[in-house]
């Protein structure tokens, strides 16, 4: 069965400084995507970063890359020289290839960056 | 290129009453999903479309809840009765059609804020 677990609930960092978010997935599925979303305070979801399951070298995006460790079944978000406007909610979310049709979502971790 | 928009923002209801909620997606994206995402988690598949068909429903609570999108472009999901566990956020997402990266992201509205009193 397909499942993303977020561990940390809230996190809050200074400016400028870089944090890692946590994300473990479990499927059967050889092939899968994985992908991080921002949701904002005001509600709004927003698309960041995607890792597919057959690619060895981890994503990067402006400031944001990920530490996949597919033997763990992990995919690290990583926001580095974190701003103010960071403050958001991240979601880890999955989507089989074979198996799953539509993409399953963590519970969120909760980033708050203070100056 | 204007993005996936939903109404209304906001509804109140009180238990056993109806509402609907309109989302109209991307111009040009086949697959729509709507979304529930109660306070503080993540959002949870209710059913999603490709064009007009319905292609997953089963996370629906068919009874009293219904989804349409019969032209394979806007959609209305409705709740007949209304219940103080419906209380959530809806959220409509649209997604390009064909294969790769741009297929698999998905585009939100900004969602409908419903409490059930």
């Amino acid at each position: 069965a397909q499942k993303v677990t977020q561990t940390q609930t809230s996190i809050s960092v200074m400016e400028k400084t870089t944090v890692t978010m946590d994300c473990v997935y479990e499927t059967q599925d050889s092939s899968y995507f994985l992908f991080w979303y921002k949701q904002t305070a005001s509600g709004e979801i927003v698309f960041l970063i995607r890792q597919d399951s057959y690619k060895k070298e981890n994503a990067t995006v402006g400031h944001y890359s990920l530490n996949f460790q597919k033997p763990k079944s992990s995919i690290g978000l990583i926001i580095t020289a974190t701003q103010i406007e960071d403050s958001a909610v991240y979601f880890c979310a999955m989507r089989e290839e074979n198996s799953g049709t539509y993409q399953r979502f963590g519970t969120g971790t909760k980033l708050q960056v203070v100056p | 290129e204007a993005g996936v928009t939903q109404s209304p923002r906001y509804a109140v209801l009180q238990e056993g009453q109806a509402v609907s909620f309109w989302c109209d997606p991307i111009s040009g994206h086949d697959t729509l999903y709507w979304y529930q995402q109660p306070r503080d988690q993540g959002p949870q598949l209710l059913v999603y479309f490709r064009d007009e068909a319905v292609i997953d429903n089963s996370q629906l609570p068919s009874d009293r809840f219904s989804a349409v999108r019969p032209k394979g472009t806007n959609s209305t999901l409705k709740i007949q009765s209304a219940k103080q566990g419906d209380t959530a956020t809806y959220l409509c997402a649209s997604s390009a059609p064909g294969l790769g990266a741009s297929a698999e992201t998905l585009y939100f509205g900004s969602g409908t804020r419903l409490t059930v009193l």
